[in-house]
């Protein structure tokens, strides 16, 4: 088990480029979740799947898209990179029942300049 | 919205003491986590705590539930300095799944 793979590790964007940061997991996971950490505000929610074909905007969504067409696969979309979107970005899975909590990856170091 | 609100923000304890992290989230959830996070890594999961008085132990550190209070603590009994890192909370939203609501963190740091 490879758990969540994330890459790239690490990112240098022009303002205004577009790039998708790449989730996948081997679980079987039904859960899959985005998040952006930026120094001193915690962890938070860019958007969530809860299934195949199924995805949802969490608390941070505008400048970024996401699709979810296989089980195993949560890419994130950056539309047009502006430097407010320079983070590091997470990508995070689960079961269903949520009794052994989600799993993260080893994340993406974003820069965009 | 769902809140998460940690305390303290930063923690600095000399090796061999005990100190409590809290953690108290706004609205009803049907899980809490607690994670840890090392200095340009990853979160590793160090709990999860799922019913009223729920707690959980391993190693030095115990962690439990109060869903009436709102309220789970992180408690660390006679700290080394293996365990600095940044320790976080998170919630699951109720009746919703995969949308985790993350406190600030709370800096550790153990001195000899």
């Amino acid at each position: 088990n490879a758990g969540v793979t994330q890459t790239p590790k690490f990112q240098v964007l022009k303002t205004g480029q577009s790039m998708t940061l790449q989730c996948a997991q081997d679980m079987n996971h039904e859960y899959m979740s985005w998040y952006r950490q930026d120094p001193g505000m915690g962890l938070r929610l860019i958007h969530y799947s809860v299934g195949a074909g199924i995805t949802d905007q969490g608390e941070v969504p505008n400048g970024y898209n996401v699709s979810r067409s296989t089980t195993e696969d949560f890419p994130l979309r950056l539309l047009s990179a502006a430097p407010s979107q320079t983070s590091v970005y997470f990508c995070a899975s689960r079961t269903g029942t949520g009794v052994y909590g989600y799993t993260f990856g080893s994340g993406t170091r974003l820069t965009v300049v | 919205e769902l809140k998460v609100e940690q305390n303290p923000l930063f923690l600095s304890m000399q090796e061999g003491k005990n100190y409590t992290i809290y953690c108290n989230y706004s609205t009803t959830s049907d899980r809490l986590y607690w994670y840890r996070q090392d200095p340009g890594k990853s979160l590793e999961s160090l709990f999860v705590l799922l019913s009223n008085g729920a707690v959980k132990q391993e190693g030095r550190l115990m962690a439990s539930l109060d869903t009436k209070a709102r309220l789970s603590t992180l408690h660390i009994t006679a700290a080394v300095h293996d365990l600095s890192a940044t320790y976080f909370c998170a919630v699951d939203g109720p009746g919703t799944a995969s949308k985790l609501t993350f406190g600030t963190g709370t800096r550790l740091q153990v001195t000899l």
